[in-house]
């Protein structure tokens, strides 16, 4: 069974710019979960979705936001990109509430 | 919400030494899982143990639940087992897990 898969690897955008990174997850899988990592505050939970619907959410500013498609598949979205949105953003799937699969992640860089 | 604390931050072995990273926990978990970051950033699963005791190959772990702890054993390390590795539990209904500060382990041959 393929794993978790996330597109783009990598990502270099400018301040103000807004970016869209793809997660699809686990055949069979519906719930997909999306965290951040910085050297700083370490892994961060941002938020996750199950059946197209945001079950929980993480303490990120309102520019971070999410959807999942009918195909479980997930995009996250962050608008007006900031230097401190610099990360490794990784997301996961689950096919109930228990073990967590990642995918490689995407390394965004803002400048 | 949960809190979740490794030790100890950083590790140094030998090859060949066994070794013993700890995870504290400050609520009942429904979900705890241990990960080892590749280089690349993948976080690679080790073990789902919310409570029990299980192994796989050299490492094991254990988590007494009712004492809030885990425990991930590594016997006769090796040079490829270097790297980050994170503790993270969930206590919630759904998937948001809490993770630890992680364990730095360099194993030097």
């Amino acid at each position: 069974k393929a794993g978790v898969t996330q597109t783009p690897r990598y990502l270099i955008k400018t301040r103000g710019q807004q970016v869209t990174l793809s997660c699809s997850p686990i055949s069979g899988h519906r719930s997909v979960s999306w965290y951040q990592q910085t050297p700083g505050q370490g892994l961060q939970f941002l938020f996750e979705y199950f059946s197209e619907t945001q079950r929980n959410k993480g303490n990120f500013p309102g520019r971070f936001s999410g959807r999942q498609f009918s195909n479980s598949r997930s995009e996250m979205n962050v608008s007006t990109l900031e230097l401190g949105d610099s990360a490794l953003y990784l997301c996961a799937s689950s096919f109930s509430d228990a073990e967590q699969y990642f995918g490689p992640g995407t390394r965004l860089t803002v400048t | 919400g949960i809190q979740v604390e490794q030790s100890p931050p950083d590790l140094i072995l030998q090859e060949g030494a066994n070794s013993t990273l700890r995870c504290n926990f400050s609520d009942s978990v429904n979900n705890l899982q241990w990960f080892h970051q590749n280089p690349w950033g993948q976080l690679i699963n080790l073990f789902y143990i919310p409570s029990g005791t299980k192994q796989n190959g050299r490492l094991s772990a254990t988590t007494v639940a009712t004492e809030r702890y885990s425990l991930l054993y590594i016997s006769s390390s090796q040079t490829t087992d270097s790297g980050v590795y994170f503790c993270a539990a969930d206590n919630n209904a759904g998937n948001m897990l809490t993770f630890g500060g992680g364990t730095r382990l360099m194993v030097k041959p």
